[in-house]
């Protein structure tokens, strides 16, 4: 089993949609949480940030940590074709320090007009 | 907005030749990270520096994989020879410190070997 699960999907809903994005994760000793936005042909760069359980909003985007699951969550509100990207889970045992990020494989999501 | 710069963008290479990547990360930054990503999977460290310093090579292939930094700044990734399963993204990520959600990820290079 992987430390880091998630679905590849494709995952592919009509514009306007609310979205839901999982990972699950096998390490309790995670700490810190974050979700990448990966457009095709480019790097990945951070949307959310969430340290421990709870919720944590900005803008269309909700993170969501439940650490009693070991199972977090990215919800996208009315979305966008903009938002068609693969979305990376990454988790960390540190916030800083020589302790790498774990990513899942990502779920490629496809936004139709 | 300052950017992480890698070049090549693209490279196709047949198995045994030398290839190597080479990143510039956003000034100031003293954190450098190398990441591998396969087709279809996520990005996986592959070396991280601190300074000129590497402080994480555990999961870099030494046999045929060398990283260097060696002014602290721009970095270099090198695989000699390769092989067909070296075919994916490196991605090369800096930040101001080693905090993990300040790090800033360049365009990638995309390896294909033959």
């Amino acid at each position: 089993q992987k430390e880091v699960e998630q679905d590849p999907g494709p995952l592919s809903v009509p514009e306007g949609a609310i979205v839901s994005l999982n990972c699950t994760y096998s390490n309790s000793a995670f700490q810190y949480f974050m979700w990448y936005r990966q457009y095709s042909r480019k790097g990945p760069e951070l949307l959310m940030y969430t340290y421990s359980s709870g919720n944590k909003e900005d803008g269309r985007f909700t993170a969501q940590v439940d650490k009693s699951s070991k199972y977090i969550s990215l919800f996208i509100r009315d979305s966008q074709p903009s938002d068609s990207a693969t979305y990376l889970c990454a988790m960390s045992l540190v916030r800083s320090g020589n302790t790498p990020l774990v990513f899942g494989k990502g779920t490629r999501l496809s936004v139709i007009a | 907005e300052a950017e992480v710069a890698q070049s090549p963008r693209y490279k196709i290479t047949e198995k045994s030749q030398a290839v190597a990547f080479w990143c510039d990360p956003i000034s100031g930054h003293a954190t450098l990270y190398w990441y591998r990503q396969i087709l279809g999977q996520g990005p996986e460290l592959l070396v991280q520096f601190q300074d000129e310093s590497v402080v994480d090579d555990s999961q870099l292939p030494k046999d045929r994989f060398s990283a260097e930094r060696l002014k602290g700044v721009d970095s270099t990734l090198k695989i000699q020879p390769a092989e067909l399963g070296d075919s994916a993204m490196y991605l090369c990520a800096s930040s101001l410190t080693d905090v993990v959600d300040t790090q800033y990820f360049g365009p990638g290079t995309r390896l294909t070997v033959l």
